[in-house]
């Protein structure tokens, strides 16, 4: 299809050990967003990756999360060291530029549900 | 900061009857206020949005008003559907950011 891709679906893990939740946007979309779902808590922000601007990574709750985008397309986040309250639904969206008022649609993934043991 | 607050669920109804989910949200400027819906075993999807004061969005007999004097963005819906059974998310885009900023979410119920 020609919607947000993310893989694993789901990902049971052990703690301290590293996990990559990966995304595929829709093609040309240039805007890619990662959100955190986690039961009673909302969407919380976490990176958001413009173009070839430098990410906006002020939702990142941990030096333990990263992400990067290659070529403009994939992005990869990635956990290091899990903790059990990492434990949520990690979920992916792209967006065409969109930079003013009269935008802000973003196309999400059906999202990485990660588990912590 | 930016900041979105809407109204805790889960919210039960029954079908065809009328409602309001509340939205309020705090935020510097002018931002563009959206409604994004969560079915079951789906993504989230954009149901309608207002870029300015006074606009009105509307989607699948859903409606909600940018009412700048009461930082409102309440969703409406005159007679629900067991089909409208789903998450519905209130976020903001702030003017001179490209973060969306979401509500937590209230669950709907539609009982036949």
């Amino acid at each position: 299809g020609a919607g947000v891709s993310q893989s694993p679906s789901n990902k049971v893990t052990e703690k301290g050990k590293d996990v990559e939740l990966r995304c595929d946007p829709i093609s040309g979309h240039t805007a890619l967003y990662w959100y955190r779902q986690s039961l009673g808590q909302g969407l919380e922000f976490l990176i958001y990756f413009q173009g070839n601007s430098a990410p906006d990574k002020s939702g990142l709750p941990s030096d333990r999360f990263s992400a990067e985008r290659t070529g403009g397309s994939v992005s990869t986040l990635t956990i290091q060291r899990t903790q059990q309250e990492d434990s949520a639904v990690y979920l992916c969206a792209s967006s065409l530029a969109s930079y003013g008022r009269a935008s802000g649609e973003l196309f999400f993934g059906e999202g990485s549900r990660l588990t912590v043991l | 900061g930016d900041s979105v607050t809407q109204m805790e669920g889960p919210v039960t109804l029954s079908e065809e009857a009328f409602l309001t989910i509340n939205c309020t949200y705090t935020a510097t400027g002018y931002p563009s206020l959206f409604w994004y819906v969560q079915y079951p075993g789906e993504g989230l999807q954009l149901l309608l949005k207002a870029t300015k004061a006074d606009d009105k969005g509307s989607n699948k007999g859903f409606e909600a008003t940018y009412r700048k004097e009461t930082t409102s963005f309440h969703l409406e819906k005159g007679s629900v559907q067991v089909s409208d059974s789903a998450v519905y998310f209130c976020a903001l885009k702030g003017g001179a950011t490209n973060k969306l900023i979401f509500g937590t979410g209230t669950l709907l119920a539609v009982q036949p």
